[in-house]
């Protein structure tokens, strides 16, 4: 069975650039997140879809980071106009049933750097 | 807020030994723990989880133990080899988010 993959593995921008990461998660699994771990810090929360629906968004930063799982697929974060601050590593995972705390699994992160 | 933290951002330990990883949390109805493992240039790997309605749960190598009375957990690993060099991450696991302390840098030397 494929894991949850992501792409690309490392992208570097300029400040002001715009771009987009995508994720697949494992087929079948309704719950899938983002979370990114900026400069050595804990892993933070993003958001969490449940199939196509954002069940929770708190976690986003601002309004220049946006979420989509078109389909209940592969889901992309795109990020708009990019800032210093938003370097890190950004990870995605998902999990089988929705309402559970199944395991998450997680894919092997996007490094942004924005210069 | 409700917070999971780790007590030492890197610990060293010699190749056979036992290592310690500790974790504390601060909120006194979290129910469900679990320890992740990330290798270089690799995701967060489940390692073991425990629920509060037990004390101490075992693996292959790796033991969990909660106590809920000071709300701290830990990480055993026997036998220590340089594979388990890596970052190691506590996690509150919640229906929707896993909320991560902020990780101990395992070091394992010959």
């Amino acid at each position: 069975e494929a894991g949850v993959t992501q792409f690309p593995s490392h992208s570097v921008i300029e400040k002001g650039q715009t771009v987009t990461l995508r994720c697949d998660p494992i087929s079948g699994h309704d719950n899938l997140y983002w979370y990114r771990r900026v400069m050595g810090k804990e892993i933070k929360f993003l958001l969490h879809f449940v199939k196509e629906s954002k069940q929770d968004e708190s976690g986003m930063p601002n309004n220049r980071f946006l979420a989509e799982r078109t389909g209940g697929t592969y889901s992309t974060l795109k990020v708009q106009p990019a800032e210093l601050e938003d370097s890190g590593v950004y990870f995605c995972a998902s999990s089988p049933r929705m309402g559970s705390t199944d395991t998450q699994y997680f894919g092997p992160g996007t490094r942004l750097t924005v210069l | 807020g409700e917070s999971v933290g780790l007590h030492l951002p890197t610990l060293s330990v010699q190749e056979g030994d036992n290592s310690i990883i500790n974790c504390a949390y601060s909120n006194s109805a979290s129910d469900y723990f679990i320890w992740y493992k990330q290798e270089s240039g690799k995701g967060p790997q489940f390692i073991i989880d425990i629920r509060s309605n037990m004390d101490k749960r075992q693996g292959q190598r790796v033991t969990v133990l909660l106590n809920k009375t000071v709300k701290h957990l830990s990480l055993q690993i026997a036998a220590t080899q340089p594979g388990d060099s890596a970052v190691y991450f506590c996690a509150e696991n919640k229906v929707d988010k896993l909320i991560f302390g902020t990780g101990t840098r395992l070091q394992v030397f010959p």
